[in-house]
């Protein structure tokens, strides 16, 4: 079974471009998460999508991301512009509800975003 | 304060040593994962537990729901088992969620 795939691992862009990160969940799974780690701190909470719907977005930090789940199967995850303080390693995760158990839990490998 | 602390942050061994990083959470949860991050950056899942002793090869990782703890314990380190090893919990009210701690890195010398 393949695992959770993000795209692209790595990502060099410029402050004030466009990027755009993707994650494929596991098939299957209703429920996709979007985390992120800045230099020298935790791993945060962005969003939770359940198919197509955002169902937690309180962890996004502004208007200059976008997520979307088009369909309910892969995400993507826009920055634009990109600032500086973008930089760090954007997570993927997925899982599985069965009878209100969510089970499951798979991270992707993350994109490392480099804003200079 | 974070609502998950591991410690140490950072630890360095010899190939063969016993090692132990802990992790101590402040909120009612409904499980609690050890994680593997990679020099590159990938991630991989280790345990899950909500209660008691899992063991995978090498690796052994407990629980303490009461004293709201958790150890992962590697037997007989090797090189390869250099990496950063990160407590994650999901919330007890929250299942959407997961709270990580910063992080441990694992240097273990040949």
């Amino acid at each position: 079974e393949a695992g959770v795939t993000q795209f692209p691992s790595h990502s060099v862009i410029e402050k004030g471009q466009t990027v755009t990160l993707r994650c494929d969940p596991i098939s299957g799974h209703d429920n996709l998460y979007w985390y992120r780690r800045v230099m020298g701190k935790e791993i945060k909470f962005l969003l939770h999508f359940v198919k197509e719907s955002k169902q937690d977005e309180s962890g996004m930090p502004n208007n200059r991301f976008l997520a979307e789940r088009t369909g309910g199967t892969y995400s993507t995850l826009k920055v634009q512009p990109a600032e500086l303080e973008d930089s760090g390693v954007y997570f993927c995760a997925s899982s599985q509800e069965v009878g209100g158990f969510r089970y499951g839990y798979t991270f992707g490998s993350g994109t490392r975003l480099t804003v200079v | 304060k974070n609502e998950v602390e591991q410690s140490p942050q950072n630890l360095t061994a010899q190939e063969g040593e016993f090692i132990t990083i802990n992790c101590s959470y402040s909120v009612g949860i409904s499980a609690l994962h050890w994680l593997q991050q990679h020099p590159g950056g990938g991630i991989v899942s280790l345990f899950m537990l909500s209660s008691g002793k899992k063991k995978h090869g090498r690796l052994i990782a407990t629980i303490n729901i009461q004293e709201k703890h958790s150890s992962l314990h590697i037997t007989a380190s090797h090189p390869r088992d250099s990496a950063v090893y990160i407590c994650a919990v999901r919330r007890g009210d929250n299942f959407n969620k997961f709270y990580f701690g910063s992080g441990t890195k694992l240097n273990v010398k040949p």
